[in-house]
């Protein structure tokens, strides 16, 4: 149980274009999903947390226009880089976290690759 | 704020063997949260075990126990019978009980190889 999904898994785009991607809790309802970034041999970067059907809270430091964050359902949150830029090329993973399988633990998707040319 | 602090870089430990990696954190909470994750090659994150603050036992999952000491501020992860598979960046997290605006904050993870 506890299966959180990424699509893409990667992506290559070329720069000043939009690219989105998606999150999904596979079995169990994400009242809550979290949005991390992974540079290369480092730890995860938090940049946003969303509620399902409100609005999502930033990290200091995160565009809230460039990084733009849906959490429609609550098996479903999207990320969408506007604009992109060689600088936004990076690892991006979501996670989740609802009432089950545990209120306090946060289940991980795979992660997307963003590559922007 | 809270901090999480991993203080090896990297670690190696031959099959079979027993290897602790360490972690500390800082905080004024009195209840929270303390989780292990495990990065493999492939990059999925992954729990390997979690600790409730005010449980004094210590969580264990199969190989995988961890040492923790409320008053010391530390959280160290035991791998007894290491396997190839173990090969991984481990991440040490804690989180405060507030609820679902909780969030978790990483240290800078440990390296760890399994050699034969």
């Amino acid at each position: 149980g506890a299966v959180v999904s990424q699509h893409p898994s990667w992506v290559i785009c070329k720069s000043g274009t939009s690219v989105k991607i998606e999150c999904r809790s596979l079995d169990f309802q994400a009242t809550t999903m979290f949005w991390y970034r992974q540079f290369p041999k480092q730890s995860l970067m938090l940049m946003a947390t969303s509620n399902e059907g409100s609005k999502a809270t930033y990290e200091q430091g995160v565009e809230k226009d460039k990084f733009l964050i849906n959490h429609a359902s609550l098996t479903l949150s999207t990320l969408t880089v506007t604009s992109a830029h060689p600088e936004d090329s990076s690892f991006y993973i979501c996670s989740a976290k609802g009432p089950y399988p545990s209120a306090d633990t946060q289940y991980f998707g795979p992660g997307t690759r963003l590559t922007v040319l | 704020a809270q901090t999480v602090t991993q203080s090896q870089p990297e670690m190696s430990v031959q099959e079979a063997e027993t290897v602790t990696l360490s972690c500390t954190y800082d905080t004024s909470e009195s209840n929270y949260y303390l989780f292990w994750y495990k990065q493999p090659p492939s990059r999925q994150m992954i729990l390997v075990i979690r600790q409730e603050a005010y449980k004094q036992q210590n969580a264990t999952e199969n190989r995988f126990s961890v040492n923790f000491q409320k008053a010391a501020k530390s959280f160290s992860l035991k791998i007894s019978d290491s396997q190839l598979g173990d090969t991984a960046m481990y991440f040490c997290a804690f989180m405060t009980n507030t609820g679902t605006a909780s969030k978790l904050t990483f240290g800078t993870g440990t390296r760890l190889q399994v050699t034969l």
